[in-house]
């Protein structure tokens, strides 16, 4: 897991705010994924993304949720108007830049909203 | 991506080894075997892949049937540490939007005393 940087590491959120989970890729990564895991569940792909490219938001929810990996700095995961339900645990992984490559995740984000 | 099946929780004592199955019977020839696992509250862990060859590193050992229609992770002396949830992914290759990794439910191994 050494590498990819996830922050905050824990953060807690009124309903109707705003959560912002940023994600620096390990060194030389231009691939960067997220994954949610609810409380006592699996882990649920939610989008792909290239610099300044979204490659699959397929797992992404409709509504209030968005990414993006800009060309400087890190990845965001973008949650408006929380809800009690988007309490969970946040990853981010990244890979070196073809399919062919490992995968690594960081830590996790744990978002909690009261 | 092909789906996995594993048992749900396996036991191991400490010091022996820990044998991980996984079928995958719809495997096709483009996709890799991974094997991930998480520790309670930390993020998933890489431990191996393999395409059709068995496959050792410092972690563990991967060996894939010649069918490569099932895969065994071996974990050659197990300890406490080694408790966590253990996930055999498939995973298709070449094409951009396959590349991201599907989690099944895997297997929750306990280590013991």
């Amino acid at each position: 897991n050494a590498g990819v940087m996830q922050n905050p590491r824990h953060l807690v959120r009124r309903r109707g705010q705003e959560a912002r989970l940023r994600c620096s890729p390990m060194k030389g990564h231009s691939h960067v994924y997220w994954y949610r895991q609810l409380p006592e569940e699996g882990l649920k792909f939610m989008v792909y993304l290239q610099k300044e490219n979204i490659i699959d938001e397929s797992g992404m929810p409709k509504e209030r949720f968005s990414a993006e990996f800009p060309k400087e700095g890190p990845s965001i995961l973008r949650i408006q108007q929380v809800v009690r339900g988007d309490s969970a645990a946040y990853f981010c992984a990244s890979s070196p830049g073809t399919d062919r490559d490992t995968i690594y995740f960081g830590e996790g984000s744990w978002l909690t909203v009261v | 991506d092909a789906k996995t099946t594993q048992p749900p929780s396996m036991d191991c004592a400490e010091g022996r080894a820990a044998n991980l199955p996984c079928n995958h019977s719809t495997i096709s020839g483009n996709e890799y075997v991974y094997w991930y696992r998480q520790i309670h509250s930390q993020g998933p862990q890489y431990i191996i892949h393999g395409l059709k060859n068995n496959e050792t590193n410092e972690m563990a050992s991967l060996i894939i049937t010649e069918d490569r229609k099932s895969s065994t992770l071996i974990l050659p002396h197990a300890t406490l540490r080694d408790t966590a949830v253990y996930y055999c992914i498939v995973r298709g290759l070449n094409t951009g939007t396959a590349s991201k990794l599907t989690f099944g439910t895997g297997t929750r191994l306990q280590v013991t005393l």
